[in-house]
């Protein structure tokens, strides 16, 4: 099974709305990090929080992190038509660098 | 700035043939990793390599082989190709000293099609 699973699997929002995506893992890890990918193209990191943080903010992005509950959420505040893509949330447990994904959330923004 | 270079950017090949996927890290980086991202999956980890060593493997089929080279950039070998083994290879590099808490950069990938 995964280390990082992801609830809800596809969301539908109007531009303007906020979008929150949750991900949950199994075991210890380093830090979590967030992923976006386009359709088909390449990964693009946007945030990485470490196991000792709860919360992490960047632009209109922020995360939060419950080591307890072994659970991360994304939220993207005033979402854009641009913000349409998969978003993927990936731990680092005790190998440095190696990476386990989530099976993602499909984002899709209507303008 | 310069980023992880993977090629070929496409690849189509037949059941049973070889596929030779590369990947140049950034400069100055000395870490690569290998992940497979099949259609409508998530990506998954293959393969690690530090300073030309691997360093960790994971649920790399053993039709599959690697190896990072003296100028750090790595090569992903894929032998008796399978339909199953149709799927986006991306390569990330991370820089050196890199322990806990570091990014790994990604590539675009490679779209391998298996036919």
């Amino acid at each position: 099974s995964q280390q990082g699973e992801e609830d809800p699997q596809a969301l539908s929002i109007q531009e303007g709305e906020n979008a929150t995506m949750n991900c949950s893992y199994k075991t210890s890890i380093n830090n979590l990090q967030w992923y976006r990918q386009n359709s088909g193209r390449g990964l693009v990191h946007l945030i990485l929080i470490r196991s000792n943080e709860r919360e992490k903010h960047s632009g209109r992005l922020r995360v939060t992190l419950d080591t307890s509950k072994k659970s991360s959420s994304l939220l993207i505040t005033a979402s854009r038509a641009a913000d349409t893509a998969s978003y993927f949330c990936a731990t680092e447990s005790t190998s440095y660098g190696k990476l386990t994904f989530g099976q993602g959330t499909i984002l899709t923004v209507h303008p | 700035a310069a980023g992880v270079i993977q090629s070929p950017r496409h690849l189509i090949k037949e059941k049973r043939e070889t596929a030779t996927l590369k990947c140049y890290p950034i400069p100055r980086h000395d870490t690569v990793y290998w992940y497979q991202q099949g259609p409508g999956q998530d990506p998954q980890f293959l393969i690690s390599f530090y300073e030309k060593m691997q360093s960790d493997k994971g649920s790399i089929p053993d039709r599959f082989s690697a190896q990072q080279f003296s100028d750090y950039h790595s090569e992903l070998n894929m032998s008796s190709l399978e339909l199953g083994d149709s799927a986006l290879y991306f390569c990330a590099s991370s820089p050196p000293g890199a322990g806990a808490d570091t990014e790994a950069f990604f590539g675009q990938g490679t779209r391998l099609t298996v036919v």
